[in-house]
């Protein structure tokens, strides 16, 4: 199975600044479609997952409606997942989750909170 | 609007079974298909398995295979997944998503599995 492996597992992050997670997965998300099926997810406490990003950098629209801070980018191998000023609602965990290989698999995820 | 809509908290004793529901609405049902995902307390997430609401194919994870059971009624637009011989460490709350998309969940069914 694909390992998918996030960091930092825990960020604290000053109201308005910038954050940053990296996620790597032990093999190429490189499908043989020519696609990369690399997910974003936000977990807010008591709520399901929450789709923010899919195929590395796309940012889910319309229902959900995912503030334009929210970004994605990499390739291959390594993602992140940038917010360009962090607000009180973006406290939760956030996973990537890879569906190029089967089975899908998760990073473990990461903590945000403010400081 | 699309939803994943499950059925409620469930408690129950170890070796006894369970049978979770997600009513789809919104969409074609048999145009994607159904993934379920847990997540024990305070854990990550745990992809267990796939069903094809089209035409009733699975895939399971290995660990669960033997315990676990999805199937679709595409005249009501509903998934279940059942795991039968539960044990304290299948206590989690359980999701469904739409798959391949991943981009609509439930709501989530917490399952707890005592004595």
């Amino acid at each position: 199975d694909v390992v998918m492996t996030q960091s930092p597992l825990s960020l604290p992050v000053t109201l308005g600044q910038p954050a940053s997670i990296s996620c790597k997965s032990s093999q190429s998300l490189v499908h043989s479609d020519g696609n990369t099926y690399l997910n974003w997810f936000q977990q807010r406490p008591g709520q399901s997952p929450r789709r923010l990003i899919y195929k590395v950098s796309n940012r889910d629209s319309g229902d959900s409606g995912v503030p334009d801070r929210f970004s994605g980018s990499g390739s291959g191998t390594d993602f992140t997942l940038k917010i360009s000023r962090v607000e009180a609602e973006d406290v939760g965990v956030y996973y990537c989750m890879q569906v190029t290989h089967w089975p899908p698999t998760f990073g473990q995820g990461t903590r945000l909170e403010i400081k | 609007q699309v939803q994943l809509v499950q059925s409620g908290a469930e408690v129950k004793k170890p070796g006894a079974s369970v049978k979770v529901s997600c009513k789809a609405s919104g969409y074609t049902f048999t145009n994607y298909g159904i993934s379920w995902v847990r997540q024990a307390p305070g854990q990550g997430l745990e992809w267990m398995g796939w069903i094809s609401a089209y035409n009733g194919d699975t895939n399971y994870v290995q660990k669960l295979q033997d315990r676990v059971t999805m199937t679709t009624d595409t005249s009501t637009s509903t998934a279940y997944m059942e795991l039968r011989s539960l044990r304290s460490d299948d206590t989690a709350v359980y999701y469904c998503a739409r798959d391949p998309t991943w981009d609509y969940w439930g709501q989530g069914t917490l399952v707890t599995v005592s004595s």
